[in-house]
């Protein structure tokens, strides 16, 4: 069954600590996303990645890192340095150029 | 630089009556626009896409939208509002400049009274 998954659907952050969330695609999309969403502001972009050993920044990249080793896999590390972390983060993939499909989201919280 | 607004936060109509939700974008080219549909913690669904064919397009759920160039709008309709409409939707516009990065408006969130 093709799709994205992201883990965990709640994660907890305690001062200090960087924190990595998962996403993995299945369907063979060369293109994935970051994005993170609050109340009343829509998603912003934080990361995007067109193909494999390659990202570039969105319009909030400050205090987020990723990775593109595997076509499959596009982790978010939120790192120490974001003070504000508390948000809902979404990931999504698409064929280059084409619709962009969603998972379902990791909610972060801070300790 | 492209945008979208999406007019009204909050959108409240009755079990049965037309539900119109706006958006109006920017953009210096023909664009793609989209309509996604989000339920309670859950992530960002499909209803429906325009991109250059026809103006009038039809999506999931009895949903539909009306591309207007002159209007610069794309604003989603169904005839009909069910309860499980419910839920927040967003407009988005994609840059066709190279990145095909989107631009999401900030939403509306849809309540459905019995």
């Amino acid at each position: 069954d093709g799709g994205i998954t992201q883990s965990p659907k709640y994660l907890f952050r305690k001062e200090g600590q960087n924190v990595t969330l998962s996403c993995e695609q299945n369907l063979n999309h060369d293109a994935m996303y970051w994005y993170r969403q609050d109340p009343g502001q829509g998603l912003r972009l934080i990361y995007y990645s067109q193909i494999v050993n390659d990202f570039q920044k969105g319009d909030i990249a400050e205090g987020y890192s990723v990775s593109r080793e595997k076509k499959e896999s596009f982790p978010l590390t939120v790192t120490s340095a974001q003070k504000n972390p508390t948000a809902f983060y979404l990931c999504a993939s698409s064929a280059w150029g084409e619709t962009q499909y969603f998972g379902p989201g990791t909610r972060l919280l801070v300790l | 630089a492209q945008s979208v607004t999406q007019l009204g936060s909050h959108v409240s109509v009755s079990e049965g009556a037309l539900v119109l939700l706006r958006c109006n974008y920017s953009s210096s080219v023909p664009p793609y626009l989209f309509w996604y549909v989000q339920y309670p913690n859950q992530g960002l669904q499909l209803l429906l896409k325009y991109t250059s064919a026809a103006t009038l397009v039809k999506g999931i759920n009895g949903f539909e939208a009306e591309f207007k160039k002159s209007e610069t709008s794309f604003h989603l309709t169904k005839p009909s509002a069910h309860m499980s409409d419910a839920a927040e939707y967003f407009c988005a516009v994609s840059d066709l400049g190279g990145t095909y990065k989107y631009i999401f408006g900030t939403g509306t969130r849809l309540k459905v009274l019995a």
